[in-house]
């Protein structure tokens, strides 16, 4: 069982639509960060979430810390937006204690 | 305030060479961290280094690779012996003191092609 599951795996969408991704942990957590990797680029941190919601342009996080759940959205997605989209935690503490742990990501496709 | 540089960007190495991949944190930054990255496969946490110690290196291979983060200069991943196996991105991130991975900033990468 993995610590991070990712939904979807993959993702087409058509320019302008609204995109979720879905990000569900069973370990608890002190920060949760969406990470973006273009292909064959750099990782570019998004977002870090301890509670609530954050919004920067396009892209809003949010997490639910009892339900150990969080959310990536993209409104009005733009082609440039296709990416893998990478959920990953930060337990702070217990086995993974100083490290972060990674789901599979989401490959995510804008079609114009 | 240059970000987290890692280089070099592509490195090919021939089967039985050394590999050294440089990591230089941001400015205040004394934790690094590295991951590797397989083709088609997720990110793997490696090792865990303050300036000067290794705190936990729980995710390296047993054999040919080693880490450093000496008190001055960048961290670098030694992989001795390349062989094909160990073709993948290697990705540096840096951390403030105190935060642990509260905060946390990637490098670019580097891209290990082993031939």
């Amino acid at each position: 069982k993995n610590e991070v599951e990712q939904s979807p795996q993959n993702l087409t969408a058509q320019e302008g639509e609204f995109i979720t991704i879905n990000c569900s942990y069973s370990v608890g957590i002190s920060a949760l960060h969406w990470l973006q990797q273009h292909p064959g680029g750099g990782i570019v941190s998004l977002f870090m979430l301890s509670s609530g919601k954050k919004k920067h342009g396009r892209l809003i996080a949010t997490i639910n810390i009892q339900e150990k759940h969080s959310s990536l959205h993209i409104t009005a997605s733009h082609p440039r937006d296709s990416a893998v989209y990478i959920c990953a935690v930060f337990p702070g503490i217990g086995e993974y204690g100083n490290k972060l742990v990674f789901g599979a990501g989401t490959i995510l496709r804008v079609k114009s | 305030n240059a970000g987290v540089m890692q280089n070099p960007r592509h490195l090919v190495r021939r089967r039985g060479q050394e590999a050294r991949l440089r990591c230089s944190p941001m400015k205040g930054h004394s934790h690094v961290y590295w991951y590797r990255q397989l083709p088609e496969e997720g990110l793997k946490f490696m090792v865990y280094l303050q300036k000067e110690n290794i705190i936990d290196e729980s995710g390296m291979p047993k054999e040919r690779f080693s880490a450093e983060f000496p008190k001055e200069g960048p961290s670098i991943l030694r992989i001795q012996q390349v062989v094909r196996g160990d073709s993948a991105a290697y990705f540096c991130a840096s951390s403030p003191p105190n935060r642990g991975l509260t905060e946390a900033f990637f490098g670019q990468g580097t891209r290990l092609t082993v031939v």
